[in-house]
Order: C-alpha cells, then sequence, then structure tokens
C-alpha cells in the first residue's frame, strides 16, 4: 500500500476564489487520478494526472475549471477555479502503483463553498 | 456506457447480525475493488477483487466475472461497520478508469 498525504483536509472558500489541493504519496507511483465527490452522491473521476504533460480529462471536465499538474511520480495538484457553491465537494486522489491493479485513496478533502 | 450497479442502496442492521451486499457490472473488468467509506469521509480499501473469494476477518467477498457481479459478506457486524460500501471497477474495453458504483449505505444499530 502507500502513505498518501491530502492537504488541505477541509476549507471553506468564498465564492469566485480557487483553491488549491496537494497530494503527496510516500512512494513512486504510475497513476494518480483526482475525483469528485458531490454530497450524498458517488465518486465520479475528474482526470488522470500525467507527469510532465497535461492531465487526461474526463467528460464534463475542463482544464480551466480544474488545472491539475503532476510535476514527478509522487506529488500531484489539483485546482479548483472560480468556485460557485455547486463545487462543494469532498475531492479525493487515487494512485496506482502498477496500471490496472489496486487503488487506493487519499484521505480526501471537503470543500464548502459560500 | 458503463454500468456498476450496487444494491441494496440502503441496509439498516441490528449488531450481530449476517448481511450481503451486490454490484453488478455491465461488462469484463480488469480490476474491481470494494471500499467502505467511513463517516469522516475516508476510503478505506477492503478488498482487491477482480475475480474469485478472499476473506478478511468478518468480512469476505466473492466475484464472479463470468456472470457479471460481486458480492461483499458482513458478518457478525459491528456498529463500527457503518457507512457507505462502494463497489468500483476497471472494465477492459473502457481504459484504465475506476468507475463506482452508487454504493450501499449501511447502518448497524446497537
Amino acid at each position: 500500500s502507500a502513505v498518501i498525504s491530502q492537504k488541505p483536509s477541509r476549507d471553506i472558500c468564498q465564492r469566485g476564489t480557487s483553491l488549491t489541493i496537494q497530494c503527496q504519496v510516500d512512494s513512486q507511483v504510475t497513476m494518480m487520478f483526482w475525483y469528485r465527490q458531490q454530497p450524498g452522491q458517488s465518486l465520479t473521476l475528474i482526470a488522470t494526472a500525467n507527469q510532465g504533460s497535461e492531465a487526461t480529462y474526463e467528460s464534463g471536465f475542463v482544464i480551466d475549471k480544474f488545472p491539475i499538474s503532476r510535476p514527478n511520480l509522487t506529488f500531484s495538484t489539483l485546482t479548483v477555479s472560480n468556485m460557485s457553491p455547486e463545487d462543494s465537494s469532498i475531492y479525493l486522489c487515487s494512485v496506482e502503483f502498477v496500471v490496472n491493479t489496486e487503488a487506493f485513496f487519499g484521505q480526501g478533502t471537503r470543500l464548502t463553498v459560500v | 456506457g458503463i454500468q456498476v450497479e450496487q444494491s441494496p442502496p440502503d441496509l439498516i442492521l441490528q449488531e450481530g447480525a449476517n448481511s450481503t451486499l451486490r454490484c453488478n457490472f455491465s461488462d469484463s473488468v480488469n480490476n474491481l475493488q470494494w471500499f467502505h467509506q467511513n463517516p469522516w469521509g475516508q476510503l478505506i480499501n477492503l478488498f482487491y477483487i477482480p475475480s474469485g473469494t478472499k476473506q478478511n476477518g468478518r468480512l469476505s467477498a466473492t466475484t464472479v466475472a463470468t456472470e457479471r457481479y460481486s458480492l461483499l459478506y458482513i458478518s457478525s457486524s459491528q456498529t463500527t461497520d457503518s457507512g457507505v460500501y462502494f463497489c468500483a471497477v476497471v472494465i477492459k474495453a473502457a481504459g484504465n478508469k475506476l468507475t463506482f458504483g452508487g454504493g450501499t449505505r449501511v447502518l448497524v444499530k446497537p
């Protein structure tokens, strides 16, 4: 398994502002992903964070709203831009050591936009 | 598109009871995992089980890949088992994407 540290664990933000969430893993991983979980809902994949290149976004998610960086094999960030109350969710990062093997999740960032 | 359906959506148990949660999926899978989300939102890995049967303490899981379903068994339930249980799959034809079911919300009463 892996130790996955997500920061911040929670935040309350004003609408129109941006928040950057960090995901740090204690060892190198092949795959890193970002998910959103809206209140009372299941998890939805936002994007795959690719090392050294642009992230691969799922349908309904765009880079201008959710810019992602992955400068190396142990770290990634997700920014939620120009926030509105509809962005209030739990955001989770996930890693896989090898493609298509067991996925592990960080503890999540609980975001409330007011 | 990919379909991952979990049943039942909600389950209320008396402490000590046994239960079975089901996950049906629409296509052949490379990966299937069961997670428990605790009240603080953290996802705990329970099983990585694309096929076969595994057991871990009071929990066990079985995936019948040819029939496209998986079952999670909880025996002698405890109040700490409360939370949401998610099944998630990677469908072979859809690339390396973990798709989650809608979850089963479990409440274990003392």
